[in-house]
């Protein structure tokens, strides 16, 4: 069954510095989001991508962060300059160009953030 | 502002009993709702879904249930196996699915062997 990858699985950085999460959406998938979980805390979104631009953003979605889809197949999220409070699990998901489609989630990036 | 409610935070069953989460939700645009299995160190897997056309959907096992008057919705489970324990995530979405999910808190779900 096609998924949804994510990579790196854990990735650790220093407060201040850039951060990139890739993610390789399902093939013929034409919406794309991301989503982060603070621990103990929901779900909750950040930004939804479609037909190569910003569809929605949340208020957590600030200027500290950007979504690119460099190629086919690539759909990553920068972080330019990371905060303690960014650390998180941070979810890709896809869903497909039709009404009533679920959203298609990878296993996750854990940021952690020293 | 909590759009979408689960408030049992775990629930035990016996295997083979049924086992039924609940969720609530307060906004009236939502029409398209969705249940998701989550496992440690993995993202949520799309269980079932329901649009708000419909009172009911079955898959397999799984049976989720709307009442919309009441803005309440249920997932059963049965027979409830070991191998459903994790963290059940109800999530809503406006625009036929088109709006981002709005998620609950999950509920942690444990079948006793």
């Amino acid at each position: 069954e096609p998924e949804v990858t994510q990579t790196p699985s854990h990735q650790v950085t220093q407060m201040g510095q850039e951060v990139i999460l890739r993610c390789v959406p399902i093939s013929n998938h034409l919406y794309f989001y991301w989503y982060r979980q603070i621990l103990g805390q929901k779900v909750e979104f950040l930004v939804s991508f479609y037909n190569n631009e910003i569809s929605e953003k949340s208020e957590i979605f600030d200027d500290q962060f950007s979504v690119e889809r460099p190629d086919g197949s690539n759909f990553t999220l920068k972080i330019r300059s990371t905060k303690l409070e960014d650390s998180a699990m941070y979810f890709c998901a896809s869903s497909e160009q039709q009404l009533n489609q679920p959203q298609h989630f990878g296993d996750g990036t854990r940021l952690s953030i020293l | 502002d909590q759009q979408v409610k689960q408030n049992s935070p775990s629930l035990s069953v016996q295997e083979g009993r049924i086992s039924i989460l609940n969720c609530d939700y307060t906004n009236s645009m939502f029409d398209y709702f969705l249940w998701y299995k989550k496992y440690p160190a993995e993202g949520p897997t799309f269980l079932i879904s329901i649009s708000s056309i419909k009172d009911k959907n079955e898959d397999g096992r799984f049976t989720v249930f709307l009442n919309k008057s009441a803005k309440h919705l249920s997932l059963h489970i049965v027979p409830s196996q070991p191998g459903d324990s994790a963290v059940y995530f109800c999530a809503a979405a406006g625009d036929s699915g088109n709006t981002p999910l709005v998620f609950g808190k999950g509920t942690r779900l444990s079948v006793i062997a």
